[in-house]
Order: C-alpha cells, then structure tokens, then sequence
C-alpha cells in the first residue's frame, strides 16, 4: 500500500537559513510526488511535483525539492527561509499503476523563527 | 484563476442530524475528491468520483456517507447520522485526470463541528 512519512513533526529554522522538511515515500509502482501547504484556517496549496525527468523539482515561493529514488524521499528545501514561510507542510504520493487517489503525510509544521 | 469553492466554511450541527458539504470544482475537471482533517492530525482520504460515481473509498467512507453530483457542477458529501467523531475540517478537491500527473486543487474547506 502507498505510504508517505515525515519524521519531523515540527522543524525550527532561522530566517535567511536554509530550510529542508523531509519525506519518505512507499508505493509499489511509480510515484508521483507532491508538497502542498497549509496556512492557518486555509485550505491545501499545491507547491511543486514531481512526475519524471530531472531530479530537483521548483515549485512556487522558492520551494524546490529533490526527489532521490534509492532513498525513496522526496525532501522539499528552500535555500533562504522567510518568516512567512511558516506553515504546515505537507508531501504527497500518488501511485501512477494504482488508483487515482493521493497518500498524505502527516504533516511537518515549518517555523520560521525571525 | 480557477478554484475550488466550498460553502459553508463553518457548520455546526448536532449529533444524530444530516449535513451536507457542498462543493464546485474546477470546471473542466474530472475527478473530484473528499478528504478530511480532525483538527491537528493528517489530511485523510475518504472518497474520489468519477464519470458520476464513486470510483474509490476508504474504510471511513462509511454507510453514514454519501457523494452527489446533482447538477453537472456541485459536488456534495452527505453524512446521514453525525457523530462526534465527524468533527473535522472537510477539504474538497478536484483534477484534471486521475494515475496521470496532475495535482489535486484543493477548497478552503468546511470546518463541521458535531454537538
């Protein structure tokens, strides 16, 4: 069965730092991979996928992340955190041989310390 | 641009009673789907929907559980009977195509609180 795991519940960062929120991913096909994010009282926000082809993947704000198939992750960095980017985040799976639905991980809440 | 809309964002109701979650989807897409998040843990899947029917659920989707799609652009969840354990925030999503690579657009959500 598809499962995504993000062992950090929560990861603090210093503005202007480099921040990366990390994901490991079980499907028994190909995957596809995605990051959303959450702010307060909103709804889910698509932020970057992967599909195929190259391995670093950007996506909106600056996130970008880079998928390592050995590794089975998929972990989403930014190279200088903005206070704003705090939030909860969230990867994704879809298992392209299987059914059309998307695996959630649990969540990583990002905080962006000033 | 286009987004998935979701009324109302806040419902209370009290246990035992019917809600429905109404949804519009993206107008040229095709799949559609309902998760839900009980506050503060994962986003879960309940249900996705296709050529007007349910083409996948999970173990919560449930008999107290239903999805329409009345008129060609809604796309509503019915739960019959609520429980406590409803009490969650419900996201709406939609894509264009399904085991292909496009992302799901998500609602704002209805934040459903059982009394």
């Amino acid at each position: 069965a598809q499962s995504v795991a993000q062992p950090e519940d929560q990861v603090n960062v210093a503005e202007g730092n480099p921040l990366t929120v990390k994901c490991t991913y079980s499907v028994s096909g190909n995957p596809y991979l995605f990051w959303y994010v959450q702010y307060p009282n909103r709804g889910l926000q698509f932020l970057l996928k992967y599909i195929t082809g190259d391995n670093l993947v950007k996506g909106s704000y600056g996130f970008e992340a880079e998928f390592n198939k050995s590794q089975t992750s998929f972990h989403l960095k930014k190279p200088s955190a903005l206070v704003s980017d705090s939030a909860l985040y969230f990867c994704a799976v879809r298992d392209m041989n299987r059914d059309d639905k998307i695996i959630f991980g649990k969540g990583t809440r990002l905080h962006i310390l000033p | 641009e286009p987004e998935v809309t979701q009324t109302p964002s806040h419902q209370v109701t009290q246990m035992g009673q019917e809600v429905i979650l109404r949804c519009v989807p993206i107008s040229n897409h095709l799949y559609f789907y309902w998760y839900r998040q009980i506050l503060g843990q994962k986003v879960e899947f309940l249900v996705s929907f296709y050529n007007n029917e349910i083409s996948e659920k999970s173990e919560i989707f449930d008999d107290q559980f239903s999805v329409e799609r009345p008129d060609g652009s809604n796309f509503t969840l019915k739960i019959r009977s609520t429980k406590l354990e409803d009490s969650a925030m419900y996201f709406c999503a939609s894509s264009e195509g399904a085991g292909w690579a496009t992302e799901a657009f998500f609602g704002q959500g209805t934040r459903l609180t059982v009394v």
